[in-house]
């Protein structure tokens, strides 16, 4: 099991805002990084370095982290905003890399 | 435009080894490492370790030790994932994801290869 925390499914309407959290962990300065996986498709970054977005994410998308909890927010949540997300860090103690357990977000 | 093409998928039989590859273009190959991740069947992303191009050097998760050996040609620009001893639970989509040195993300990812294990 993974020591990144994420609930495993949060629905919301389209329209509204969704919250999704990863938590239990220190995160202190080493940043946390976002990624959208949608069926068959590859993981793609949406949020990097707790808050930045690559080119092309809409600024629906945003990050913030309070305490040991980041979360992933998503305003005005649209269809196509349904996929898995994972939360992602690098753990400075043992060089390693390592994702949440991911969050389907259902768009009812 | 960045672009990590992986190569096709695979079926293999338990016991059996399989090389999967992840051809690079759009950039400088030896300036990014490589890192590859698998996902099983409906479950979430687990790293497995990363190579440097540039100098061949390799880390791998502890789980990974002893039976994944990754490799990489510059001539080609090409990195390569070689999976031993291949048992039915190492079923799972095998992705290539490029990481830029300076950061702690990955900031593009190949399309993932199937390599499902059944006798």
């Amino acid at each position: 099991s993974s020591v990144l925390t994420q609930s495993p499914a949060v629905s919301v309407a389209p329209g509204k805002t969704a919250n999704i959290t990863c938590g239990d962990y220190d995160f202190g300065r080493r940043g946390v990084h976002w990624y959208q996986q949608k069926p068959g498709q590859a993981p793609r970054l949406v949020i990097f370095y707790d808050s930045d977005r690559p080119s092309g994410i809409p600024e629906r998308f945003s990050s913030s982290i309070s305490g040991d909890t980041a979360t992933l927010t998503i305003s005005r949540v649209e269809v196509g905003d349904e996929a898995d997300y994972y939360c992602q860090i690098w753990n400075s103690s043992s060089d390693h890399w390592v994702f949440g357990g991911g969050t389907k977000l259902t768009v009812l | 435009q960045v672009q990590l093409v992986q190569s096709g998928a695979e079926v293999k039989k338990p016991g059996a080894s399989v090389k999967v590859s992840c051809k690079s273009s759009g950039y400088t190959f030896a300036a990014y490492d490589i890192h590859w991740v698998r996902q099983a069947p409906g479950q979430g992303l687990e790293w497995m370790g990363m190579i440097n191009p540039y100098n061949g050097v390799t880390k791998y998760a502890q789980t990974f030790k002893g039976w994944v050996t990754m490799t990489r040609d510059t001539s080609t620009q090409t990195a390569y994932l070689d999976l031993i001893s291949l048992k039915s639970d190492d079923t799972a989509v095998y992705y290539c994801a490029r990481y830029p040195g300076t950061s702690t993300y990955f900031d593009h990812w190949g399309q993932g290869t199937l390599v499902t294990v059944s006798s």
